[in-house]
């Protein structure tokens, strides 16, 4: 079936690294991928999004790489803080039904100081 | 400028009953779609309107419906309420059937008992 998933459902670093988190999807038919971070309590908030005709986009402090041939898709956070500590979800459109996304389960980054 | 705001923040519901849950996009935004995120996994998407008609609708049962407003407000509604049916209740608004500015409010918990 149509679905976004996470390799890893925990990530722990200390504060400072740089940190990888990682997402396989598997409907070829996307074409636009978001990342979301999601604390406590709240809803979910848009970190970067690519579409797939790139391969990467850079914002502050994150990049999002996009590889379509393994359809693999991952958040790099640079020097990361402990506010940074929070869930952290891809989610794609394939383009069906509106702005329907598909969100994988997320992955928690916890980070130490 | 207010976000998407979901009322109530809380619910708690005995099984068999129903339930209404609001959002009120942001301002300007005509398109309001609901996610259902249950615990330890990422938001599944419900449905999406957009100009006040439905454009879009995820696997979920009849029991589920929802309504958009003139204003661009809109009601989530859930008859017969089963205890799987515990979850946050994230609704997302956007500019337009494309997704732009694509929003999440802080959802409302719903427990049901």
């Amino acid at each position: 079936g149509e679905s976004v998933g996470l390799h890893l459902p925990t990530l722990s670093v200390q504060e400072g690294d740089n940190s990888i988190i990682n997402c396989a999807y598997s409907n070829s038919a996307s074409d636009y991928f978001i990342w979301y971070k999601q604390e406590s309590g709240k809803g979910p908030q848009f970190i970067i999004d690519i579409r797939s005709n790139m391969d990467k986009r850079q914002g502050q402090r994150v990049t999002v790489l996009l590889n379509k041939t393994v359809k693999h898709l991952s958040l790099q956070i640079a020097a990361t803080q402990p506010g940074d500590s929070a869930v952290y979800f891809c989610a794609e459109n394939s383009g069906q039904a509106g702005t329907a996304l598909i969100f994988g389960k997320g992955t928690t980054l916890s980070v130490s100081s | 400028d207010a976000g998407v705001t979901q009322s109530p923040t809380h619910l708690i519901k005995t099984r068999g009953q129903h339930v209404t849950l609001r959002c009120s996009p942001i301002s300007g935004h005509k398109s309001v779609s609901w996610y259902q995120q249950v615990l330890g996994q990422g938001p599944q998407f419900i449905f999406q309107y957009y100009e006040k008609e439905e454009r879009g609708r995820g696997n979920f049962p009849d029991r589920f419906s929802a309504r958009q407003f003139p204003n661009y407000s809109s009601e989530l509604n859930v008859n017969a309420l089963l205890l799987g049916d515990s979850a946050l209740y994230l609704c997302a608004s956007s500019l337009n059937r494309a997704g732009d500015g694509y929003t999440f409010g802080s959802g409302t918990r719903l427990t049901v008992v």
